[in-house]
């Protein structure tokens, strides 16, 4: 079993839709839960940062984390054709070994 | 600033041979990290290396090796190469302070014929 599992996709939606990504981890000693955001040809850059359980907005995009049902989300409100991408999460104890999802890649179709 | 190199970007191998993929960190970044990225398994971790120490290390084979210099920059090496290391390797970087944000190069592209 896979430390962090990720539905690959793909997930396709219509521009202005909200999506959900999501994803589930096995190790109760993740601290640090982050999404990275990867364009093609390009590497992953750190969308969103939470550490331990709850909630973080910045602007159309909302992180969520549920430590007790080891759940990890990504909302993305009012999304645009720009949003197309592969999304990352990932996970790390705080002993700089930073978790990989597999990605799921994201298509918004104007 | 500049960002994270790496090099070279594209390399086309035949099995059994080996590669040496190079990364130079942000400029003040002491941890490099490597990453093997293919469509079925995602972004996998091979090893961490900080002051010229492996610190962490994934479930790799031993034909997957690193090492940093005193100047941060890393290499990783693969040797008797098979068709399945055919993968984006990706190196990042991060400062001192664990925040969660690794700075990511573009990678290396490797193809093995």
């Amino acid at each position: 079993q896979k430390e962090v599992e990720q539905d690959p996709g793909p997930l396709s939606v219509p521009e202005g839709a909200i999506v959900s990504l999501n994803c589930t981890y096995s190790n109760s000693a993740f601290q640090y839960f982050m999404w990275y955001r990867q364009y093609s040809r390009k590497g992953p850059e750190l969308l969103m940062y939470t550490y331990s359980s709850g909630n973080k907005e910045d602007g159309r995009f909302t992180a969520q984390v549920d430590k007790s049902s080891k759940y990890i989300s990504l909302f993305i409100r009012d999304s645009q054709p720009s949003d197309s991408a592969t999304y990352l999460c990932a996970t790390d104890t705080g002993g700089f070994k930073t978790i990989f999802g597999a990605g799921t890649r994201l298509f918004v179709k104007a | 600033k500049a960002g994270v190199t790496q090099t070279p970007r594209y390399l086309i191998k035949t099995r059994g041979q080996q590669v040496t993929l190079s990364c130079s960190p942000i400029s003040g970044h002491r941890s490099v990290s490597w990453y093997q990225q293919t469509p079925g398994q995602g972004l996998q971790f091979l090893f961490e290396y900080f002051s010229e120490t492996q610190r962490n290390k994934g479930n790799f084979p031993g034909r997957f090796s690193g090492r940093q210099f005193s100047n941060s920059r890393s290499e990783m090496n693969v040797s008797t190469l098979e068709l399945g290391d055919s993968a984006l390797y990706l190196c990042a970087s991060r400062g001192d302070r664990n925040t969660g944000e690794l700075f990511f190069g573009e990678g290396s592209r490797l193809t093995v014929l």
